[in-house]
């Protein structure tokens, strides 16, 4: 069983949608990244966060401990959204990666 | 602030060479961290420094090895390629903040191709 999971695999939108990325991980994971992979390979990292919830711009990020979930927010979503999204837990001191949720928002 | 850089963009080896990838990290970043990344595996973690001392490895053979300079400069070093270490290998710098966390800055990636 993998230590981080995500879904859905694959999401299609239209442009103005409000999209929501999943991510589960286990015991072991003090924090979650949420990272953006665009074609070519460039990654941002988007948000690292251990708590709470965290907003930038048209982007929020949530976790919940206790239940060990995490949820990634799009709202407005606009093609240049376009890209594959990667949740990661923080275990120690490496990064255990979901198998990403490729978006395409189609205007 | 420049950002993460990694050398070279593109490689492409054959099977039983060697290869080094080098990565700058952020100015005043200690940490890098070295992951690869391939259609079938996704992300995987292959190890990380910290002023020049290893802190943490990922599950790779020993083909695979790294080091980091006074600089915080770091290599990666893959011997005896094989086929399947064809990949985009990714460096990651990182600054610890206040409080404990950290901000983490990706480098564009290594494409490697083993013939």
């Amino acid at each position: 069983k993998n230590e981080v999971e995500q879904s859905p695999q694959n999401l299609t939108a239209q442009e103005g949608e409000f999209i929501t990325i999943n991510c589960s991980y286990s015991v072991g994971i003090s924090a979650l990244h949420w990272l953006q992979q665009h074609p070519g390979g460039g990654i941002v990292s988007l948000f690292m966060l251990s708590s709470g919830k965290k907003k930038h711009g048209r982007l929020i990020a949530t976790i919940n401990i206790q239940e060990k979930h995490s949820s990634l927010h799009i709202t407005a979503s606009h093609p240049r959204d376009s890209a594959v999204y990667i949740c990661a837990g923080h275990n120690t001191d490496k990064l255990i990666f979901g198998t990403g949720t490729r978006l395409q928002v189609f205007p | 602030k420049a950002g993460v850089t990694q050398t070279p963009r593109y490689l492409i080896k054959t099977r039983g060479q060697q290869v080094t990838l080098s990565c700058s990290p952020i100015s005043g970043h200690r940490s890098v961290s070295w992951y690869q990344q391939t259609p079938g595996q996704g992300l995987q973690f292959l190890f990380e420094y910290f002023s020049e001392t290893q802190r943490n490895k990922g599950n790779f053979p020993g083909r695979f090895s790294g080091r980091q300079f006074s600089n915080s400069r770091s290599e990666m070093n893959v011997s005896t390629l094989e086929l399947g270490d064809s990949a985009l290998y990714l460096c990651a710098s990182s600054l610890v903040l206040a409080g404990g966390s950290y901000e983490q800055y990706f480098g564009p990636g290594t494409r490697l191709t083993v013939t």
